[in-house]
This record gives structure tokens, sequence and C-alpha cells, in this order.
């Protein structure tokens, strides 16, 4: 079975400094990996995704994510956070391998930036 | 807006009552996903469609729980005496292609509140 962990409920950075996010996954085979932010009443925006290749994904609104096979773990990532970066982001992962179809999500992170 | 809809955004009901919900995908869109978010948790997988057919569903789906897509363009998720325990935000998602790589993008969710 796939699993995805974010061992961090909260995470709270200062305007303009950068900002981690933490995931690690569990799958049985090669991963499809995911990051979803979620604003208040609203459904999930999709910011980047790692299929294959180099290990520095690049996404949405100067967000980036580093897919590391060793420690299993895909960390999303920011050189400057913004106030308006604050919401609840989703780590996501699809086993290549097939079975269920559908995404395994963690828990969230609540990202509070600051001013 | 071409993005996916959901109809209602939120539906109050008392115990025992049935629902449905409504999805409207991203136009074209070949798969179309349904899932479940509860407060303080990822969403999780319910069930998917490729174009008509329902090829997979999650074990969280129970008897209670049914979803149609009939001619390949909404779809409909119904659930039947209704419980508490019912309560949660339900999320739609489609994505365009057949492969496992493509991107899910999401609905806004129908807001559920079993009294």
């Amino acid at each position: 079975a796939q699993s995805v962990a974010q061992p961090e409920d909260q995470v709270n950075v200062a305007e303009g400094n950068p900002l981690t996010v933490k995931c690690t996954y569990s799958v049985s085979g090669n991963p499809y990996l995911f990051w979803y932010v979620q604003y208040p009443n609203r459904g999930l925006q999709f910011l980047l995704k790692y299929i294959t290749g180099d290990n520095l994904v690049k996404g949405s609104y100067g967000f980036e994510a580093e897919f590391n096979k060793s420690q299993t773990s895909f960390h999303l990532k920011k050189p400057s956070a913004l106030v308006s970066d604050s919401a609840l982001y989703f780590c996501a992962v699809r086993d290549k391998r097939g079975g269920a179809d559908g995404l395994t999500f963690g828990k969230g992170t609540h990202l509070i930036i600051q001013p | 807006d071409t993005g996916v809809s959901q109809d209602p955004r939120h539906k109050i009901t008392k115990r025992g009552q049935n629902v449905t919900f409504r999805c409207d995908p991203i136009s074209e869109h070949n798969r179309l996903y349904w899932y479940r978010q509860t407060l303080g948790q990822g969403p999780e997988f319910l069930t998917y469609f490729q174009n008509e057919a329902q090829l997979e569903k999650s074990r969280l789906l129970s008897d209670r729980f049914s979803a149609e897509r009939p001619k390949g363009s909404f779809s409909t998720l119904e659930i039947q005496r209704t419980e508490q325990g019912d309560s949660a935000m339900y999320l739609c998602a489609s994505s365009p292609g057949t492969g496992n790589t493509d991107t899910q993008y999401f609905g806004p969710g129908t807001r559920l509140t079993v009294l």
C-alpha cells in the first residue's frame, strides 16, 4: 500500500525567508509525486509534480520540490516566502505500478507566513 | 470559468435522507475522480471513471454510496440513508488523458453536513 507522511502540522516562516514543507512517501514501485495547495473553502490547486528525470521540479508561484529517492522524500521549497503563500499544503503520491488509480494524500501542513 | 464545477457547494440534511451531488469536469477530460475530505485530513480516494466506465472503487465506498457518469461527461454521487459520519467535503477532480502521470484538477467541493 502507498502512503504519504507530512510530519509537520504547521510551519511558521517570516516573510522573505526561505520555506520548506516536508513530505516523505512509501510505495511499492517508483512513485509519481504531487503537491497541491488549498485555500479556505476552496478546492485543491495543483502546484507541481515529479514524474521522472530531473530531481528538482519547478512549479507554480515560485515553488519547487526536490525528489530524493534514497530518503523517499519530496520536500516543497520556495526561496522567499510571501504572506499570500499562507495556506494548507498537501503532498500526494501515486504508485507507477498501477493498482488504485487515485492519489494518496498526506494529512496536510498549514503554512503560515508572518509579515 | 472552464474549471471543474460542483453543485451544490453546501448541503445540510437529516440523518437517513438521501443526497445527490453533481460534478462537471473540465471539457473533454476523460477521467473523473471522487474524493472525500474530513476535517484535519487529506482527501481520500473514493472512485474514478474513465469516460462512462467506473473502473475502481475504494473500500471507503460503502453500499450506500453510488456514482454514475452516464454519458462520460458529468457525474453524480449519491449517498443513501445518510449517517452523521458521512459529514465531509466531497471533492471531484478530472484529468485529461488515460495515463497515470496526468494531473488531476479539483473542483471547489460540496460540503455535506448530516444532522
